[in-house]
């Protein structure tokens, strides 16, 4: 079985900022993992997904995540926030012997301040 | 067209009442599951169904059963709807074929039990 946890269910940053969101999963076997955007009263949107092609993983809106295997962490950066990118966003891990249903963190909502 | 639909999109129901959440695809995805949103706890699988002869229970299928009609229709059923099955519902499909097994989401629906 697979797990995922964020780290902190809250984050605010000021526009132009760093924005850091933190995403440790558990597995046993290989995982696949994802990090999801869900803007107010909308659905959710891929941001990005780790191949084991590359650790460092570029997605959509400037965001980009790097697995770490020792540390089984896949966090999401972003180098300078937007106003536009406040929203809820969740890590979510996958793999073969769960039948590749997805395993969500309890998500992590970005507050971006002027 | 959206790829994956979900009707209704909002429902308001009385407790006791029976309601069926409806979702269908046009991927031509083997895979279909559904997961629930509450706040604070993201998202969290219910069923997933590999092809029509093929359903299998998540970790909060308590209250729930479902129906794969054809490959493209999954429907979720509340027998008796309560008050803590109020959240938003989510119908996702995927494909071995899809890489990374990636999961593409319907728009959701809103289920308000009174």
């Amino acid at each position: 079985a697979q797990s995922v946890t964020q780290l902190g269910s809250h984050v605010s940053v000021s526009e132009g900022a760093l924005v850091l969101l933190r995403c440790n999963y558990s597995s046993s076997v290989p995982p696949y993992l994802f990090w999801y955007v869900q803007y107010p009263n909308q659905g959710l949107q891929l941001l990005l997904k780790y191949t084991s092609a590359a650790t460092l993983v570029k997605g959509i809106n400037g965001f980009e995540a790097e697995f770490k295997k020792s540390e089984t962490s896949f966090h999401l950066t972003k180098p300078s926030a937007h106003m536009s990118d406040a929203a809820e966003y969740f890590c979510a891990v996958s793999a073969y012997d769960s039948g590749y249903a997805l395993n969500f963190g309890k998500g992590t909502s970005l507050l971006v301040t002027p | 067209d959206a790829d994956v639909t979900q009707t209704p999109r909002n429902r308001i129901t009385k407790t006791g009442k029976r309601i069926m959440l409806e979702c269908s695809q046009t991927k031509g995805h083997d895979r279909m599951y559904w997961y629930r949103q509450d706040p604070g706890l993201g998202l969290r699988l219910i069923y997933y169904s590999f092809d029509v002869k093929d359903i299998n229970k998540g970790e909060i299928s308590d209250g729930y059963s479902v129906s794969r009609q054809a490959q493209a229709k999954f429907s979720l059923s509340l027998e008796s709807a309560i008050p803590n099955q109020t959240a938003l519902y989510f119908c996702a499909t995927s494909d071995e074929g899809e890489t990374y097994n990636e999961q593409f989401f319907g728009p959701g629906t809103r289920l308000t039990v009174l």
